[in-house]
């Protein structure tokens, strides 16, 4: 078991650029969630997929954001024309269908708007 | 609205002895409760659970209670382990919806040796 993994860890960017952030939940984990950490707060929910269909998105998930899961593995999180207030780790997390409430979480992936 | 809320930001306690992290919410929708550790450049390790049919769970030195009339939960952690320096988040779901995590805004442990 590898754990849930995500790729980049770490990216800077220049403001208005796109950035496309990668996670491999843990093999058979049906359920991905994608969070965001800004400094001194804890995770807030961003979106939620069950296999590949997107079943939730948080108002916090402006239309710059997409968030795509297309055979149920691996997520990926598009930010287009990103903003330095986009500035943040970005978590996902999954979990599986037998103990749905606990979530294991990737290492994350630390975006730095210049 | 801050739906979970950790008031003490950090907490500092002397290697052997009890922490107590504490943990706040205001939705009485909610149904299960997670503590999370996380140090820093990683993301929040799994640590303990419980449901709202319960008002304690254990496992090892880690114990949460939950208070549902007061709506509040602890961690207990006993002894305390340098360790177990890190940022603790509580995190509260509820499970007849999507099961994303509502957490509160963490408390720094220092543990001193």
């Amino acid at each position: 078991d590898t754990g849930v993994s995500q790729d980049p860890r770490h990216k800077i960017t220049k403001r208005g650029q796109n950035v496309t952030f990668r996670c491999d939940p843990i093999s058979e984990h049906n359920r991905l969630y994608w969070y965001r950490q800004t400094l001194g707060q804890g995770p807030e929910f961003l979106t939620y997929f069950q296999n590949e269909a997107q079943l939730e998105k948080s108002r916090l998930l402006s239309d710059r954001f997409s968030a795509e899961r297309p055979k149920g593995s691996f997520s990926t999180l598009e930010i287009q024309r990103t903003e330095q207030g986009d500035s943040a780790m970005y978590l996902c997390a999954s979990s599986n269908r037998v103990v749905q409430e606990t979530q294991y979480f990737g290492p994350g992936t630390r975006l730095l708007v210049l | 609205d801050q739906q979970v809320k950790q008031n003490s930001p950090s907490l500092s306690v002397q290697e052997g002895r009890i922490s107590i992290l504490n943990c706040d919410y205001t939705n009485s929708m909610f149904d299960y409760f997670l503590w999370y550790k996380k140090y820093p450049a990683e993301g929040p390790t799994f640590l303990i659970s419980i449901s709202s049919i319960k008002d304690k769970n254990e496992d090892g030195r880690f114990t949460v209670f939950l208070n549902k009339s007061a709506k509040h939960l602890s961690l207990h952690i006993v002894p305390s382990q340098p360790g177990d320096s890190a940022v603790y988040f509580c995190a509260a779901v509820t499970t007849s919806g999507t099961y994303k995590y509502i957490f509160g805004t963490g408390t720094r442990l220092k543990v001193l040796a």
